[in-house]
């Protein structure tokens, strides 16, 4: 079970760009790289997915360099309403979830005027 | 309408109770997790399902336990509730094979046990 690494908090300003780092050295073969975002008081929301190289959806982009022991999501532009908690998961999306899937404590993103 | 729902939102209820939480939903995903969720702290899984007929302990399952009446429906009770039970309490779907770390949260439930 791969574990991973995430800075406990970090802080920024609107229309900043957010990268926050994750390590996972340990990973699998067969693992994916999830993040997730969690509002105060509310579950958390699947944000993105990826494997290798760079995934992009329309809020985020991940970025997963070729040894895979780490990943970066980055935010682009952040504004308040991103001030969030951000989770890294890592597992095997095909034989995993259950008790494999294991949400850390994450990030603390607050991002500021 | 919300794909995953969950019964009750709010719920003040006395130590030695039993006490249910339901969760619904309409994604028609054979997998479903109960999770809790503690001030400060990430999530920790309680039990979870992967169809009707499948039921897992997860890592803190002592004190609850679950029923899956059918592939939308899944139920999670405090049999004898005490207040170190006092959490917010997140329900879960996901697809089978490649939708397992894609997963789908209700809006939880603040169980406050007194």
């Amino acid at each position: 079970l791969a574990k991973t690494t995430q800075p406990i908090s970090m802080d920024s300003y609107e229309g900043q760009e957010v990268n926050i780092t994750c390590s996972h050295n340990n990973i699998a073969t067969n693992d994916y790289i999830t993040w997730y975002q969690q509002f105060p008081s509310q579950g958390p929301r699947f944000i993105i997915q990826g494997y290798k190289t760079k995934v992009t959806n329309e809020v985020a982009s991940l970025f997963i360099p070729a040894d895979r022991k780490s990943s970066t999501l980055s935010l682009p532009r952040v504004s308040l309403s991103d001030t969030a908690v951000y989770y890294c998961l890592v597992g095997d999306i095909l034989t995993g979830g259950g008790n494999k899937l294991t949400f850390g404590t994450g990030t603390q993103l607050k991002v500021e005027l | 309408d919300a794909d995953v729902t969950q019964t009750p939102r709010n719920r003040i209820t006395k130590t030695g109770k039993r006490i249910m939480l339901e969760c619904s939903q309409t994604k028609g995903h054979d997998r479903m997790y109960w999770y809790r969720q503690d001030p400060g702290l990430g999530l920790r899984l309680i039990y979870y399902s992967f169809d009707v007929k499948d039921i897992n302990k997860g890592e803190i399952s002592d004190g609850y336990s679950v029923s899956r009446q059918a592939q939308a429906k899944f139920s999670l009770s405090l049999e004898s509730a005490i207040p170190n039970q006092t959490a917010l309490y997140f329900c879960a779907t996901s697809a089978g094979s490649s939708g397992a770390y894609e997963q789908y949260f209700g809006p939880g439930t603040r169980l406050t046990v007194t």
